[in-house]
C-alpha cells in the first residue's frame, strides 16, 4: 500500500514571495504523483503530475515539482505566489498508472498575505 | 466540454435517513471514482465504477454503496445515515484506459447528517 505525507498543514507566506510545498511518499513500488489544488466550496484541480522522464515537472499557473526517488519526495514550489494562489494544495499517489484510485494527502492550507 | 457534474450541491439530512447522491461524468469517460473528504479523515477513496461495473472499494462500510448507469452517469448511496457521514463526497471522471492519468473533478456534493 501506498501514503502520502504533507508535512505541513498551513503554510502564511507573503505575496511575491516564493513557497515550497512539501510532499512524501512511501510506496513499495514504482509511483506516479499528483498535486492537486482546491479553491473553497470547489473540488480539486490538477496542477501537475509526474508519470516518468524529467524529474523536474511543470504545471499550470507557475507551479512546477520535483521527483526525488532517492528522498521519496515531490514538492511543489512557485517562485513568486499571487493572492488568488490562497488555496488548499494536495498531493496525491498512484501506483496504478492510473488516476482512478488516489491516495491524498492531508492537504496544506496555502495563504497568500498582502 | 461540460464538466463533471454533481447534484444536489448541498444537502441535509437527519440522522438515520438515506440519501443518493448523483454524478455525471464528462462526455466519453467511462469511470467514476467517488470520494469523501472530511476535515479529520481528509480525502477518502470510497468506490470506482467502470461500465456499469465496480471495479475497486475503498475501506468504507457497507452503508456506502454506489451504481453506474450505462450512459456513465453515477449515484451513491448511503443508507442509515449517521453524524460522522456529514462531508463534501466528490466524484471524479476519467478517460477508459489503464494509463489513464488524469481526473476531473466536480463541485462536489456537501452533505450535512443531523
Amino acid at each position: 500500500a501506498q501514503s502520502v505525507t504533507q508535512l505541513d498543514s498551513q503554510v502564511p507566506v507573503f505575496e511575491e514571495a516564493p513557497v515550497e510545498l512539501r510532499c512524501n511518499y512511501s510506496s513499495s513500488v514504482s509511483v506516479y504523483l499528483f498535486w492537486y489544488v482546491q479553491y473553497p466550496n470547489q473540488g480539486l484541480q490538477l496542477l501537475l503530475k509526474y508519470l516518468s522522464g524529467s524529474t523536474l515537472v511543470k504545471g499550470i499557473n507557475g507551479f512546477e515539482a520535483e521527483f526525488n526517488k532517492s528522498q521519496t519526495s515531490f514538492h511543489l514550489r512557485k517562485p513568486s505566489v499571487h493572492i488568488s494562489d490562497t488555496a488548499e494544495y494536495f498531493c496525491a499517489v498512484t501506483t496504478s498508472g492510473s488516476a482512478r484510485q488516489l491516495t491524498f494527502g492531508s492537504g496544506t492550507q496555502l495563504t497568500v498575505l498582502p | 466540454k461540460a464538466g463533471v457534474t454533481q447534484t444536489p450541491r448541498y444537502l441535509i439530512k437527519t440522522r438515520g435517513q438515506q440519501v443518493t447522491l448523483s454524478c455525471s461524468p464528462i462526455s466519453g469517460h467511462r469511470s467514476v471514482s467517488w470520494y469523501q473528504q472530511t476535515p479529520g479523515q481528509g480525502l477518502q477513496f470510497l468506490f470506482e465504477y467502470f461500465s456499469e461495473t465496480q471495479r475497486n472499494k475503498g475501506n468504507f462500510p457497507g452503508r456506502f454503496s454506489g451504481r453506474q448507469f450505462s450512459n456513465s452517469r453515477s449515484e451513491m448511496n448511503v443508507s442509515t445515515l449517521e453524524l460522522g457521514d456529514s462531508a463534501l463526497y466528490l466524484c471524479a471522471s476519467s478517460e477508459p484506459g489503464q494509463m489513464n492519468t488524469e481526473a476531473f473533478f466536480g463541485q462536489g456534493t456537501r452533505l450535512t447528517v443531523v
